[in-house]
């Protein structure tokens, strides 16, 4: 199947730092692509809509000038996470979608554990 | 999007049949059912999907009836490595439509 990677696997910063994450379709195009949020012990919260050449469409209650998005190519996109405090510590995970293959099949990646110190 | 229900963990042995069942009452007719598994610390992975009666492959079957108002996964003879959480999605098709997630239920695996 497609593989979507992510990276870093793990970062550690210091409280009032920006972060980037990296999301890569490896083998396939992805015009959309979604990052989610996870704390320990709860479901996946999906956070924006990744859409290549324009804006992001972020969820109610995430606050876009916080996470920033960039999806300047059709396999790349960047979540930045701007000052990042204690709070924002959580495994942050992308996805896309193939247009070709099973109709309702989305391809995670590995997630990103970000740690804010 | 249609919400799912799902028990909040199940626990099983080693050799048997699991069934996880999902509850969808709102789902839409254009909306197909989509099962998940999740691993710690790793990214969601697909397991199965369907839209009516029954799906089966390598990993699983999935069960939906008539009314499409509930569906059941199930995991022919587990094993420890399949201690995981599974989520049950309910949404349409197409490379923008979003998925939402509900709480999923962890199945805990024992020897």
């Amino acid at each position: 199947g497609a593989v979507v990677s992510q990276h870093p696997s793990w970062v550690i910063c210091k409280s009032g730092t920006s972060v980037k994450i990296e999301c890569r379709s490896l083998d396939f195009q992805a015009t959309t692509m979604f990052w989610y949020r996870q704390f320990p012990k709860q479901s996946l919260m999906l956070m924006a809509t990744s859409n290549e050449g324009s804006k992001a469409t972020y969820e109610q209650g995430v606050e876009k000038d916080k996470f920033l998005i960039n999806h300047a190519s059709l396999t790349l996109s960047t979540l930045t996470v701007t000052s990042a405090h204690p709070e924002d510590s959580s495994f942050y995970i992308c996805s896309a979608r193939t247009t070709s293959g099973s109709y309702n099949e989305q391809f995670f990646g590995p997630g990103t554990r970000l740690t804010v110190l | 999007l249609a919400k799912t229900t799902q028990p909040i963990s199940m626990d099983s042995y080693e050799g048997q049949e699991v069934n996880i069942t999902c509850s969808h009452n709102n789902i839409a007719t254009n909306d197909y059912i989509t099962w998940y598994q999740q691993f710690p610390s790793q990214g969601p992975r697909f397991i199965i999907q369907g839209y009516k009666t029954k799906v089966t492959n390598e990993v699983a079957s999935l069960f939906i009836p008539a009314d499409r108002k509930s569906s059941t996964l199930s995991l022919p003879r587990v094993s420890l490595s399949d201690t995981a959480v599974y989520y049950c999605l309910v949404g349409q098709g197409g490379a923008t439509n979003k998925l939402i997630f509900g709480t999923g239920t962890l199945l805990a695996v024992q020897p």
